[in-house]
């Protein structure tokens, strides 16, 4: 069965701090992997797509790492703000049939940054 | 541009009651979704139209109707309320449905959180 696995489920740090969210997927062919992120009471906002071929990728202080061998992706957040507090969603494209793909959705992390 | 935009924001129901959720977008984007959010799950398709005219089930559409009214517009109606569709339902566009390796980006709408009581 494809699934995406984030951990951790909550994370609380300080403002300044860096972090690490973690994202183990089992979908199968892989195509992509994107991370979004959901402020409370929003829709979720992309904030990265990643294919087979990349291997790290910023967006401001925002980097995304891929392992499409051990099937693992991180989002390492550096100097975070009190902004950055939001729930942070892996999704990988999972095959549905008839050449199309259908997302398939992480749990999320929920990440607080404090003063 | 205003992107993707639902109505209403906020509804509560009585266990039975019907009603419509309403998802217009002004992208120009050919495939639309309608996706819930329930505490502790990642967000699950109930129904995508991959362009105008044509409508499929996704994960859970068991007590979801919708309407692809035209390029713009996607609907999804509660036929007869249940408790267990309280939920937040985010409505979603992206250019086209995904394919082979292509990742066309979806782009959320800010939700419609729903109680059914």
């Amino acid at each position: 069965k494809n699934q995406v696995e984030q951990s951790p489920q909550s994370l609380i740090i300080l403002e300044g701090k860096n972090c690490t969210l973690q994202c183990n997927y089992t979908v199968s062919p892989f195509s992509n992997l994107r991370w979004y992120k959901q402020d409370t009471g929003r829709g979720p906002v992309s904030l990265t797509i990643m294919t087979f071929s990349e291997n790290t990728k910023s967006n401001g202080r925002y980097t995304a790492t891929l392992d499409a061998d051990t099937k693992q992706s991180s989002l390492h957040i550096t100097a975070s703000q009190l902004s950055d507090s939001a729930s942070y969603i892996c999704v990988v494209p999972a095959y549905s049939g008839a050449g199309s793909y259908q997302l398939t959705f992480g749990k999320g992390t929920k990440l607080s940054v404090i003063p | 541009n205003a992107g993707v935009t639902q109505t209403p924001k906020f509804q509560v129901l009585k266990t039975g009651q019907s009603m419509t959720l309403q998802c217009a977008q002004d992208m120009n984007h050919n495939s639309m979704y309608w996706y819930r959010q329930d505490p502790g799950m990642g967000l699950r398709l109930i129904y995508y139209s991959a362009s105008e005219g044509t409508t499929d089930k996704g994960e859970v559409p068991n007590g979801y109707n919708v309407s692809r009214l035209n390029k713009r517009e996607f609907s999804l109606r509660l036929e007869s309320a249940a408790p267990s569709q309280t939920s937040v339902y985010f409505c979603a566009s992206s250019e086209k449905v995904l394919a082979g390796g292509a990742y066309n980006e979806q782009f959320f709408g800010p939700g419609t959180r729903l109680t059914v009581l």
